[in-house]
């Protein structure tokens, strides 16, 4: 199956800095990239979609001011956790997609934690 | 509006016997659904998934789904359950209904296999 890579597996910040979180499609061009949020023992929650060259789609209730999306390029696709409090802290989980009728390629999740 | 249903918190199932874990879905339009499975700290693994064609899908480490179209349910089996299959497993269907064809997952369901 495809790759699709996230970076960091994890990262420990200080209230108030940003952090900046990747995705990749290793070996596929991605034409839509979804991120997630996921709450211990609870399901994803789709916060944004994004499309290569435009600006992402937010789900209702994401700040697009606090959780800016980035897609540059058909394979990469960065979220950034500007201004971060404890309360994001959170596991962050990235999915690529070929096109509209193919299934999504997960990356392994970026575990945040704001001290 | 889409939705996904898993009515099963958590699923127990002996080693060496059937597994069943439920899914059903509320879509308009033909219906694109998913299985995943997620271990502990990492993102979602594909297991199998069901666009049109045979009901009966067959996935990856020997899981099978079947596409009810009158119950509107996708239900995850196994034949055999083995103690490595014990992981969180989600459901998620795309309908033709939504802007971008973004992805809904279930709640998940948690299954335990004892050895």
């Amino acid at each position: 199956g495809a790759v699709v890579s996230q970076h960091p597996s994890w990262v420990i910040c200080k209230s108030g800095t940003s952090v900046k979180i990747e995705c990749r499609s290793l070996d596929f061009q991605a034409t839509t990239m979804f991120w997630y949020r996921q709450f211990p023992k609870q399901s994803l929650m789709l916060m944004a979609t994004s499309n290569e060259g435009s600006k992402a789609t937010y789900e209702q209730g994401v700040e697009k001011d606090k959780f800016l999306i980035n897609h540059a390029s058909l394979t990469l696709s960065t979220l950034t956790v500007t201004s971060a409090h404890p309360e994001d802290s959170s596991f962050y989980i990235c999915s690529a997609r070929r096109g509209s009728n193919t299934e999504a390629f997960f990356g392994q999740g970026t575990r945040l934690t704001v001290v | 509006a889409q939705s996904v249903a898993q009515p099963e918190d958590q699923v127990n199932v002996a080693e060496g016997n059937p597994l069943t874990v439920k899914c059903t879905y509320s879509v308009s339009g033909n219906p694109y659904l998913f299985w995943y499975v997620q271990y502990p700290n990492r993102g979602l693994q594909f297991l199998l998934k069901y666009i049109t064609g045979d009901n009966l899908v067959k996935g990856s480490y020997g899981f099978e789904a079947e596409f009810n179209k009158s119950q509107t349910s996708f239900h995850l089996k196994k034949p055999s359950a083995l103690v490595s299959d014990s992981a969180l497993y989600f459901c998620a269907v795309r309908g033709e209904d939504t802007g971008g064809f973004k992805t809904i997952f279930g709640a998940g369901t948690r299954l335990f296999v004892k050895a």
